[in-house]
């Protein structure tokens, strides 16, 4: 399996900050990685996909960057509804496998 | 607005199967989709169960291939999840999801809420 590897694992932060998160690939997926955005008690929501496609309906201030084994997701500019955890998918093979996570705290 | 809906038994003994189903609605199980089982542990990360196509054509995460069936039903719109053998280790949100079209094609992009499966005597 694939293993991905997610840091910080916790990050504060203010409103407005950029803030950045890391995800790094055992080995190369090319392009194919995934972010979602999952807030307490509710499903997963997918932002990103090959590495650096908005889904429809998000905001353009999440983009992500990256292509074999390296690879960051970075909010511009913090706001208050942004404060989740933040999850990397790779599903270049079979089975699609998750970070750990990355918790993004109001400072 | 596609929308998935799980329901089963909130509580399942050790060594039991684990049965679950996802309803869906404003869509079709019949459709260019996959659709996927994916859970969580309390507190934990996300793990990636299977999927299944409308044709009957499945997908398993290796750790759990021996003890997992997933299957669709076209008549009721719904597919179904099957673990069996289970342990605590197996207490989870247990959440169903689209797989995407276009673009991110397979990936999950209308989510159940979720249940929660709590394995305990």
């Amino acid at each position: 399996d694939i293993q991905m590897t997610q840091s910080p694992s916790t990050l504060s932060a203010s409103v407005g900050d950029r803030v950045t998160i890391t995800c790094r690939a055992s080995q190369s997926i090319s392009s194919w990685l995934a972010w979602y955005q999952q807030k307490p008690g509710k499903a997963p929501n997918l932002l990103i996909y090959k590495a650096s496609s908005l889904e429809s309906g998000v905001p353009s201030r999440f983009s992500g960057t990256g292509s074999g084994t390296e690879f960051t997701l970075t909010i511009s500019s913090l706001q208050p509804d942004d404060f989740a955890t933040y999850y990397c998918q790779q599903y270049d093979s079979s089975p699609w496998t998750f970070g750990q996570g990355t918790k993004v705290e109001i400072k | 607005q596609v929308q998935l809906q799980e329901s089963g038994p909130g509580l399942v003994k050790p060594s039991g199967t684990l049965s679950l189903t996802c309803a869906v609605s404003g869509g079709s199980v019949s459709s260019d989709n996959w659709w996927n089982w994916v859970r969580q542990p309390p507190g934990k990360g996300l793990e990636w169960i299977g999927e299944i196509y409308h044709d009957g054509t499945t997908n398993y995460n290796p750790s759990l291939k021996f003890r997992v069936t997933i299957s669709v039903d076209k008549s009721k719109s719904q597919f179904s999840l099957n673990l069996n053998s289970v342990t605590a280790a197996d207490t989870a949100v247990y959440y169903c999801a689209r797989g995407g079209s276009g673009g991110s094609y397979g990936l999950p992009d209308y989510w159940g809420q979720g249940t929660l499966v709590t394995v305990s005597s």
